[in-house]
């Protein structure tokens, strides 16, 4: 069956630290991955899209790599702050290109 | 980037009783809309997809009936949860992306609808 997992686990990790997120998928082959964030009772807001040849993407302090061998695309958030801290949503496109299918997201606590 | 307003944020109402949620895109036009369910640490669940002057497409499991949506213009999706029952209780998100290029692949999300039903 098709799947998107990321580690339902919160990560809890100290400010200025990199925090990295991991969203693993099966029976998928996406075009493209997406990652979000959502705050407590808001929509999530775009971050970062990565297509299928590319292997990594930067903006700012965010950076997203996509293994398709591996099915895997890790988002990374350097020099990490509290204000970092939501829960970030892994999406890619269900194949046709048209519906986006998310992950149940990864909970990130920035301490102080 | 493009902005979508959802309203109401937070509504309460009794069971048996219809309540109405509204999307805009404000400054984009909108052909496709996406209308989402969220419980709490769960992903979000594709509800249906709205299109603009036709029927919406609903996904395997969602009653059409029970979840009644609009789009009848290019910046205006609604979604009315008929005669709500305690388990219609959820957090509801529209979505929507702009109609070109790259820009197609990013969705761009409301701030989403509390429902209660008591």
């Amino acid at each position: 069956s098709q799947k998107i997992e990321q580690n339902s686990e919160a990560l809890n990790i100290q400010e200025g630290k990199t925090a990295t997120l991991t969203c693993n998928y099966t029976n998928y082959s996406p075009a493209y991955l997406q990652w979000y964030r959502q705050d407590p009772g808001r929509g999530p807001v775009f971050l970062l899209l990565i297509r299928e040849n590319e292997k990594e993407k930067r903006k700012e302090r965010l950076k997203v790599t996509f293994d398709t061998t591996l099915k895997q695309s890790l988002f990374h958030i350097t020099a990490s702050q509290p204000a970092d801290s939501a829960t970030y949503l892994c999406a890619l496109d269900s194949g046709g290109g048209f519906k986006t299918i998310f992950g149940a997201g990864t909970r990130l606590f920035v301490k102080a | 980037g493009a902005v979508v307003s959802q309203h109401p944020s937070w509504v309460i109402c009794k069971s048996g009783t219809s309540v109405k949620i509204e999307c805009r895109s404000l400054d984009f036009q909108a052909t496709t809309m996406f209308w989402y369910r969220q419980f709490p640490k769960q992903s979000l669940m594709l509800m249906a997809t709205s299109n603009e002057g036709s029927k919406a497409t609903y996904e395997q499991g969602v009653e059409k009936d029970k979840f009644l949506i609009n789009h009848a213009s290019l910046t205006l999706s609604t979604l009315t949860v008929t005669s709500a029952h305690p388990e219609d209780s959820s957090f509801y998100i529209c979505s929507s992306s702009e109609d070109r290029g790259q820009a197609k692949n990013i969705q761009y999300f409301g701030a989403g609808t509390r429902l209660s039903v008591l």
